[in-house]
């Protein structure tokens, strides 16, 4: 059974430092990972998708990548703004039935 | 596009009550799924579609129930709400599934309490 662990489950940094959150999983046989942002009381926001055969992917300040063979991925955050502040989650698709399995995410608190 | 869209946004149930959430998408999407999120666990898979007609079971289906009539809509219903059934609810949709590209959009979420 797919796990999904997302270390530490909360973070706090001061504005304009560079970060880093990290998610492991359990089986390499995924289709692809795909990190989220979740701002409290709302939905999910898809961030990055990285598919099995990528490495990484990269949307404005934010840098997702993927090790398959060690079931890592972080997302780099690069110069921090207290907008970023959320909860970051990371979900994998193993198997046909493209079902994500979660991690519980890491709440990340951006100080001015 | 709307995107996914859920109504109602809030509800409040009595035990024993039942409802229907809805969940809807204009994107043509083949995939659609019903998943809760609870403090702790994470978000869980309830239900999922692969296409109108056709539904399947995820991790956690007891206490609901889906059909797939359209594309476009995916409604869950709670048959006798329980208080364990108390959660945030997100539907998310997908254009294929079993494929290598997959992102997946999630709607606003219902945020259901049963006294």
């Amino acid at each position: 059974k797919q796990e999904v662990t997302q270390i530490p489950a909360a973070l706090s940094v001061p504005e304009g430092e560079n970060l880093v959150l990290n998610c492991s999983f359990t089986d390499s046989a995924i289709y692809n990972l795909q990190w989220f942002r979740q701002d409290p009381g709302k939905g999910l926001t898809s961030l990055l998708l990285i598919q099995s055969s990528q490495r990484e992917q990269t949307s404005g300040r934010l840098n997702a990548s993927l090790d398959k063979s060690s079931g890592r991925s972080t997302l780099y955050i690069a110069a921090s703004q207290p907008g970023d502040s959320a909860t970051y989650l990371c979900a994998v698709i193993t198997g046909a039935n493209s079902k994500l399995t979660f991690g519980k995410g890491i709440t990340l608190s951006v100080r001015p | 596009n709307a995107g996914v869209t859920q109504t109602p946004k809030f509800q409040v149930l009595k035990t024993g009550q039942s409802m229907t959430l809805q969940c809807a998408q204009d994107m043509n999407h083949e995939y659609m799924s019903w998943y809760r999120q609870d403090p702790g666990m994470g978000l869980r898979l309830i239900h999922y579609s692969v296409g109108a007609g056709i539904t399947d079971q995820g991790e956690v289906p007891n206490g609901y129930n889906v059909s797939r009539s359209t594309t476009e809509d995916f409604p869950l219903r709670l048959l006798s709400a329980a208080p364990s059934q108390t959660s945030v609810y997100f539907c998310a949709s997908t254009l294929t599934w079993g494929r290598a590209y997959n992102e997946q959009f999630f709607g606003p979420g219902t945020r259901l309490t049963v006294l």
